[in-house]
């Protein structure tokens, strides 16, 4: 299965963009990108997915590169409550398993 | 809706005990899924079920048991715990494959003594 590399951790501060890169080198042409994050003590929930073209929702964008071997997650504008565990995550398919990696720890400062 | 409930929150088991961890959905998803979460680590996928009747094994199966008699209900059984089950377990459902968006619950916290 392809894999991704993420940062460690990154800060922002609040109300300033965040942008949270995603390297996936070895992705398919099937593989769907998803981002969860997760907020201490809670389960993963979902942030956004995609295929090749840029997604935007009301939590975020998700950037893909013309090529697919990097994406970039922006949240517009921290807030405090932003503070999780981000996910870049590679689906196989319609039906493949989520494969969570370490994640990204963003730390947004007041 | 109450989304996906899992119980209990919080356990602790002695070495070679058995306990199911419950986890029920509302939303009529078809697929459920079962994660642990080992400090500083990813999830990762114990067991799954396409549907009622219906499981499969992930990526680390050994010593847990699962069955799905019910579209609403996945339990999860440990046959008999040991330390190195000691961790946070998430359910999960979606409503169509396992990748698509899916919707956790809050986690049951074990410690395996």
């Amino acid at each position: 299965d392809a894999k991704t590399t993420q940062p460690n951790s990154m800060e922002s501060n609040e109300e300033e963009p965040v942008h949270l890169p995603c390297n996936h080198s070895t992705i398919s042409g099937t593989d769907y990108i998803h981002w969860y994050r997760q907020l201490p003590s809670q389960g993963p929930e979902y942030v956004i997915h995609g295929l090749t073209s840029n997604v935007n929702n009301r939590m975020a964008s998700l950037a893909i590169a013309e090529d697919r071997k990097s994406s970039t997650l922006i949240l517009h504008r921290a807030t405090l409550r932003d503070a999780a565990v981000y996910y870049c995550i590679l689906r196989r398919g319609s039906w493949g398993k989520l494969q969570f990696g370490a994640g990204t720890q963003v730390v947004v400062t007041p | 809706n109450a989304g996906v409930t899992q119980t209990p929150k919080f356990q602790v088991l002695k070495t070679g005990q058995s306990m199911t961890l419950q986890c029920a959905q509302d939303m009529n998803h078809e697929y459920m899924s079962w994660y642990r979460q080992d400090p500083g680590m990813g999830l990762r996928l114990i067991h799954y079920s396409v549907g009622a009747g219906i499981t499969d094994q992930g990526e680390v199966p050994n010593g847990y048991n699962v069955s799905r008699s019910t579209t609403e209900d996945f339990p999860l059984r440990l046959l008999s715990a040991a330390p190195s089950q000691t961790s946070v377990y998430f359910c999960a459902s979606s409503y169509r494959g396992l990748g698509v968006r899916q919707f956790f619950g809050p986690g049951t916290r074990l410690t395996v003594l």
